[in-house]
């Protein structure tokens, strides 16, 4: 099955500052990568996600790039806020999601 | 409208206790999960079911079983519960299996005395 590493498991960001997580996949037939937050005592919400065939898309202050030939894809979010300190999780799917092991962001006003 | 519900939102059983948690899903979604998160924050997915396919993840103890009556509806079913069960379990549906986001209950906190 599928293997997802997600890096790194804790990061803290001054306000304003940018916030990048990683993740590598294992399965190259895996074509579809969301990323979701979850604040704490919360459910795990789709903040962004991107398929197979988009290298990079945008929202706001949140971008997703995709590298299909080395596996891996990352989460950027720009000026961040306190609002976005939670807990952040990739997953890739191809017959069913594979959850990241999650990182928690912590921005320091 | 709350889109993906599950009742009871807190849960609190003694050991060897059976019971059940239900979710609903008013997105018209053909598949539903069920997903364990315990204290490190790992999600971790039991099931996948559809009309047509269940999906069990092989870790899964066979004390949990989910039960749906229609396609809005997966139950999840505990026997004999366990102080390891102790976790918050998340119910989820999407469109399809495969390129289509999850959506996700708010969560049953479980806690087993």
């Amino acid at each position: 099955g599928e293997n997802v590493e997600q890096h790194p498991s804790t990061l803290s960001v001054q306000e304003g500052d940018s916030a990048v997580i990683k993740c590598t996949y294992s399965d190259s037939a895996s074509n579809y990568f969301p990323w979701y937050k979850q604040e704490l005592g919360k459910r795990p919400q789709l903040i962004i996600d991107i398929r197979s065939n988009v290298g990079e898309k945008k929202d706001q202050r949140i971008a997703v790039t995709l590298n299909k030939t080395a596996k891996h894809f990352s989460l950027h979010i720009t000026e961040t806020q306190p609002e976005d300190s939670a807990v952040y999780f990739c997953a890739a799917s191809m017959e069913q999601f594979y959850f990241g092991t999650g990182t928690s962001l912590t921005v320091i006003p | 409208d709350t889109a993906v519900s599950q009742t009871p939102k807190y849960l609190v059983t003694q050991m060897g206790n059976d019971k059940s948690i239900k979710c609903e899903q008013n997105l018209g979604h053909d598949t539903m999960y069920w997903y364990k998160q315990d204290s490190k924050k790992f999600l971790k997915i039991m099931f996948s079911y559809n009309n047509k396919e269940l999906i069990i993840n092989e870790t899964v103890p066979n004390r949990f079983s989910p039960k749906s009556p229609d396609k809005a509806h997966l139950n999840l079913h505990i026997n004999s519960l366990e102080l390891g069960d102790s976790a918050v379990y998340f119910c989820a549906s999407s469109q399809g299996t495969n390129d289509q986001p999850q959506h996700f209950g708010d969560g049953t906190r479980l806690s087993i005395l």
